[in-house]
């Protein structure tokens, strides 16, 4: 299993401005990824982080709105820039680990005033 | 595309009560099935999962089986808990390009009242 710390776990930002999340894992992971939970949705895959590389974002998320880094294998960030109400989310980091499973963080809860 | 459909809720049951929470699933190829469960304020945890069909996972007294033929994976529990309140993600594991792809359900949100 893995155990993954996120930083913040929420927080209340001004619109127009930028958060960065941090994602902290205690082992080792090739692919980290990054999820949004609207509230009351589910799950949407925003971009898979992998070291050494640049992020790969799924439709309707783009670098400039959600620049991600990967600087090694324990840790990722997701910044969020110039929020809107519309951004206000929890957002997830995870990671894989064996053979099928996929492990989350207590996510970050973003409200967007 | 792959995707996952739950039933819609939010579910009320009484305590003791018997769950079933509706899952089926359109994949390409062999996906492997999860239940994710979230408590309020909390992140995703993994409940149980399958990796191929006729396979059951199991975990705290929830159970739901990989019916390929029905393309279903059905979560169940024979007597439900008033901790067990949370909502409950139905997910699929499917292979995209390099790297192996989560997708979601909707959600089902579930309340077990005393």
């Amino acid at each position: 299993s893995a155990v993954i710390s996120q930083k913040p776990s929420r927080d209340i930002c001004q619109r127009g401005t930028s958060l960065t999340i941090q994602c902290q894992v205690d082992s080792q992971v090739t692919m980290m990824f990054w999820y949004r939970q609207q509230p009351g949705q589910s799950l949407t895959l925003i971009a898979t982080a992998n070291q050494g590389s640049e992020a790969t974002y799924e439709s309707g998320f783009v670098i400039d709105k959600f620049p991600i880094s990967r600087p090694n294998l324990t840790f990722s960030t997701l910044t969020v820039s110039n929020m809107s109400p519309e951004d206000s989310s929890i957002y997830l980091c995870s990671v894989e680990s064996g053979v099928s499973e996929a492990f989350f963080g207590q996510g970050t809860r973003l409200t967007v005033v | 595309g792959d995707s996952v459909t739950q039933m819609e809720g939010p579910v009320t049951l009484s305590e003791e009560a018997f769950l079933t929470i509706n899952c089926t699933y359109t994949a390409t190829g062999y996906p492997s099935l999860f239940w994710y469960v979230q408590y309020p304020g909390e992140g995703l945890q993994l409940l149980l999962k399958a990796t191929k069909a006729d396979d059951k996972g199991s975990n705290k007294g929830f159970e739901a089986t990989y019916r390929k033929e029905t393309t279903s994976f059905h979560l169940e529990k024979g007597s439900v808990q008033v901790s067990d309140s949370a909502v409950y993600f139905c997910a699929l594991r499917t292979q995209k390009t390099s790297y192996d792809k989560v997708i979601f359900g909707p959600g089902t949100s579930l309340s077990v009242i005393p």
